[in-house]
């Protein structure tokens, strides 16, 4: 069935550091796929979203490309700051009709001033 | 502030009970989702309402229900109720479909003693 997979955490790195946050997927189909962030104490946000391959979602400084030949999504930023801290969870939706979220099991990061 | 609105905050209750949890889309939206979220299983989709018909279903329990009212508010009710049902319960709202940017709500945290 589908599933997405990322990295297992927690991540730890120095403010001004270079994050990448690996994330794969297996699907049918054509899926979309998205980044979500969840700060401490709140609900999940949209980070950014792909939805055909070669597309590249960014946001705040965050990128991802929808890779189709590698089935892979990675979350990357060139200069992370504390306030980057939080719990990053890899999504997917089915390319077939079908709106169930499919979300991966989370990436603790934390950063260090 | 997501827009999306969830009560209670906090739940404490026994087993063999049933709760009902109640969430508020943002404003205009049509969709609204349900989660839920543990240390064990992460992060779970559990059902979809879409102007008030079910759309699609993901890991619920047969313990589990919900509704969306006419108003689009929704309710998620938990019956005979167990230890391991203790989690974190997120709501999300969405203008239509899954690949709209979801906006969650700040989570009704459930404890089962």
């Amino acid at each position: 069935g589908d599933s997405v997979t990322q990295m297992e955490g927690p991540v730890t790195l120095s403010e001004e550091a270079f994050l990448t946050i690996n994330c794969t997927y297996t699907a049918t189909g054509y899926p979309s796929l998205f980044w979500y962030v969840q700060y401490p104490g709140e609900g999940l946000q949209l980070l950014l979203k792909a939805t055909k391959a070669d597309d590249k979602g960014s946001n705040k400084g965050f990128e991802a490309t929808y890779r189709k030949e590698t089935t892979s999504f990675h979350l990357e930023k060139g200069s992370v700051q504390v306030s980057d801290s939080a719990v990053y969870f890899c999504a997917l939706i089915p390319g077939n009709r079908d709106d169930k979220i499919i979300f991966g099991k989370g990436t603790r990061l934390h950063i260090l001033p | 502030d997501s827009g999306v609105t969830q009560t209670p905050k906090h739940l404490i209750t026994a087993t063999g009970q049933r709760v009902t949890l109640r969430c508020s889309p943002r404003s205009g939206d049509l969709s609204v989702y349900w989660y839920q979220q543990s240390l064990d299983q992460g992060l779970q989709f559990l059902i979809q309402y879409y102007n008030g018909e079910e759309r699609a279903k993901g890991n619920i329990l047969e313990r589990f229900s919900a509704q969306q009212f006419p108003d689009l508010h929704s309710e998620l009710n938990l019956s005979s109720l167990e230890l391991g049902d203790s989690a974190l319960y997120f709501c999300a709202s969405s203008l239509q479909g899954a690949t709209d940017t979801q906006y969650f709500g700040p989570g009704t945290r459930l404890t089962v003693l």
